[in-house]
């Protein structure tokens, strides 16, 4: 069973700061989702990817497959972007996303 | 832009009732599944459905719990017999593919007095 371990827990940043969340997993993967959840609780898929790097605005999401390790970026960080950030990966079948707990980021003006 | 909806945004019940909760996945999607949250813990995977069969299930998925596409459209998901413990936020998602991108809906709150 994979294992998905998220880093930090919590954030807390100024506006304009570059933010970096971390996600590692046990098991090998075809690919890794982020996700993000609004203070409402709603989740929006950021990216899913499965090697490199993709880029959406200002974020950017990287992935090493031989390490088993993923990162979100976030430049120029501003209060909306204050959310819960998940990583999740697929099970072996592909069939279901196995969650980390999130890293819950708040950024002040 | 397509997007998956759910109703209700908040169900109300009593311990040992039925609930069903109703998903409308995006329309060329052909995987559907139900997530729950329970508050302050992380989302958890609890049924996946393809072709008209359930695909995965996890352990908290169990004879309390059913999914069901009854028409073209709709996703539900039926607890026999709600506890306590169901209470939580309950998603459902669709994706086009196997192991492809999911889109969630906005979630049922549902709680159980």
């Amino acid at each position: 069973k994979n294992e998905v371990e998220q880093s930090p827990q919590n954030l807390t940043a100024q506006e304009g700061e570059f933010i970096t969340i971390n996600c590692s997993y046990s098991v090998g993967i075809s690919a890794l989702h982020w996700l993000q959840q609004h203070p409402g609780g709603g989740i929006v898929s950021l990216f899913m990817l499965s090697s490199g790097k993709k880029k959406h605005g200002r974020l950017i999401a990287t992935i090493n497959i031989q390490e088993k390790h993923s990162s979100l970026h976030i430049t120029a960080s501003h209060p909306r972007d204050s959310a819960v950030y998940i990583c999740a990966v697929p099970n072996q079948a592909g069939t279901a996303l196995i969650f980390g707990k999130g890293t819950t980021l708040s950024v002040s003006s | 832009e397509p997007e998956v909806t759910q109703t209700p945004s908040h169900q109300v019940t009593q311990m040992g009732q039925e609930v069903i909760l109703r998903c409308v996945p995006i329309s060329n999607h052909l995987y559907f599944y139900w997530y729950r949250q329970i508050l302050g813990q992380k989302v958890e995977f609890l049924v996946s459905f393809y072709n008209n069969e359930i695909s995965e299930k996890s352990e908290i998925f169990d004879d309390q719990f059913s999914v069901e596409r009854p028409d073209g459209s709709n996703f539900t998901l039926k607890i026999r017999s709600t506890k306590l413990e169901d209470s939580a936020m309950y998603f459902c998602a669709s994706s086009e593919g196997l192991a492809g991108e999911q889109f969630f809906g906005p979630g049922t709150r549902l709680t159980v007095l």
